[in-house]
């Protein structure tokens, strides 16, 4: 059964604090590895999509990497508005998109 | 261009009665998924559909249902509500049901009394 573990489960920084987080995988046959940030009572927003080990993406302060094992999601710089709860998702050979369960990110002005 | 659109935004049933949610895809997108997110859960996946038909299901029991129709919308039933179906449903769509992804709607809060 395919696996997903993000970590820590919640963190704070301060404006400005570059950070990463983690998310940790096993899946059998790997699809697809996707990135989501969700704000409270909101649906996910789709941020990254990675298909192979070494693949990297960007989009203004996100940068998301991919290995064998886990992906990151490096956050440089970031504002109060980043903070929303960061998902992780993988898709292996069932098809079915598999969840972490989610990091909570705090940034302070 | 018009995202994954779900109705209604909320719904309040009491126990054992019967909830139908309503999602619209993205246009050109033939897959529809759903997901169930209790509180301290994550997303649970329930059921996806792809051209009319049900193509995989979540560990959920049968009482979950839906169905596809021809313009790709969908309908998610639950029967026999309990009050641990009080949860955010939601929504996705993609154009295939392999590793495209998944864009997803607003959710419907589902509260059960």
């Amino acid at each position: 059964e395919d696996q997903v573990t993000q970590s820590p489960e919640a963190l704070r920084l301060q404006e400005g604090e570059s950070s990463s987080l983690n998310c940790s995988y096993t899946v059998s046959g790997l699809r697809g590895l996707f990135w989501y940030r969700q704000d409270p009572g909101k649906g996910p927003e789709f941020l990254f999509t990675l298909y192979s080990a070494g693949e990297e993406k960007e989009k203004e302060r996100l940068k998301a990497t991919l290995t064998k094992k886990e992906s990151f999601l490096h956050i440089t710089a970031p504002k109060p508005e980043d903070s929303a709860t960061y998902l992780c998702a993988v898709t292996g050979a069932n098809s079915k998109l598999t969840f972490g369960k989610g990091i909570t990110l705090s940034v302070r002005p | 261009e018009a995202g994954v659109t779900q109705s209604p935004t909320h719904l309040i049933k009491t126990r054992g009665q019967q909830a139908t949610l309503r999602c619209s895809p993205i246009s050109g997108h033939t897959s529809v998924y759903w997901y169930q997110q209790a509180l301290g859960l994550g997303l649970q996946f329930l059921l996806w559909y792809d051209e009319g038909e049900e193509r995989n299901r979540g560990n959920f029991p049968p009482r979950f249902s839906g169905r596809q129709f021809p313009n790709y919308s969908s309908e998610l039933n639950v029967n026999a509500l309990e009050l641990e179906d009080s949860a955010l449903y939601l929504c996705a769509s993609s154009f295939t049901g392999r590793a495209d992804t998944q864009y997803f709607g607003p959710g419907t809060r589902l509260t059960v009394l």
